[in-house]
């Protein structure tokens, strides 16, 4: 089915660990973004590219890295986990003047 | 924070009955989307308005657009019991910005 997938859909870290949150869609999307869920804040921007070889910050990118490997795939990296990047990720792709379509999520807890 | 604001927060009716949420947002936009989510899984799109038009149908869904008052408001008609999630709305600006959501329960 053609959509947007995330992988992992759950995982565990220690504080200091690394991670990469891998995303792939199959639309030809130029655009494709990493937000975070948390209760209350609805959902936030991280990191997004416009088009293949761009990346930009958006409203939360401190804490996190990312690489538009081409034009499928877009990974979001966690360096050094904190108890504060508990949250679900959510990978997203677009067209200009489209909806987004989202992939399932990550649930990531940070112990 | 250039978010919307969904209102009510939350939202409890009885099936068939009709469900209105409000937006409110602050920047001046290109487009504006709502999207559903249901528990434990990611956004799906339902709707998209265009700056310049006031009001829009999908099936069962309305949306108003009132680019004056920066607000948009979606009206589910005869709920049924799988309208049940919560729904957000979307700002597009220079970005996107979502709202908190407003969490739908309908009752069978």
């Amino acid at each position: 089915n053609a959509g947007v997938t995330q992988t992992p859909k759950f995982q565990v870290l220690k504080t200091g660990q690394s991670m990469t949150l891998q995303c792939a869609q199959d639309m030809n999307h130029n655009s494709m973004y990493w937000y975070r869920q948390d209760p209350g804040m609805g959902l936030r921007l991280i990191y997004y590219s416009a088009s293949e070889g761009t990346t930009d910050k958006g409203e939360v990118p401190n804490g996190y890295n990312v690489s538009r490997l081409n034009k499928r795939e877009f990974s979001l990296r966690l360096e050094s986990a904190a108890p504060s990047q508990t949250s679900v990720y959510f990978c997203a792709s677009s067209e200009n003047r489209y909806g987004y379509t989202f992939g399932s999520g990550t649930r990531l807890t940070v112990v | 924070s250039q978010q919307g604001e969904e209102d009510p927060q939350a939202l409890s009716i009885q099936e068939g009955e009709n469900a209105t949420m409000n937006c409110s947002y602050k920047t001046s936009i290109n487009n504006l989307q709502w999207y559903r989510q249901n528990s434990g899984r990611g956004l799906v799109h339902l709707i998209l308005i265009r700056s310049n038009e006031r009001e829009k149908h999908s099936g069962r869904l309305r949306v108003t657009l009132d680019t004056s008052k920066k607000s948009s408001s979606l009206l589910i008609t005869a709920s049924r019991a799988a309208d049940t999630a919560s729904y957000f709305c979307a700002t597009k600006g220079n970005q996107f910005y979502f709202g908190t959501g407003t969490s739908l329960t309908v009752i069978p």
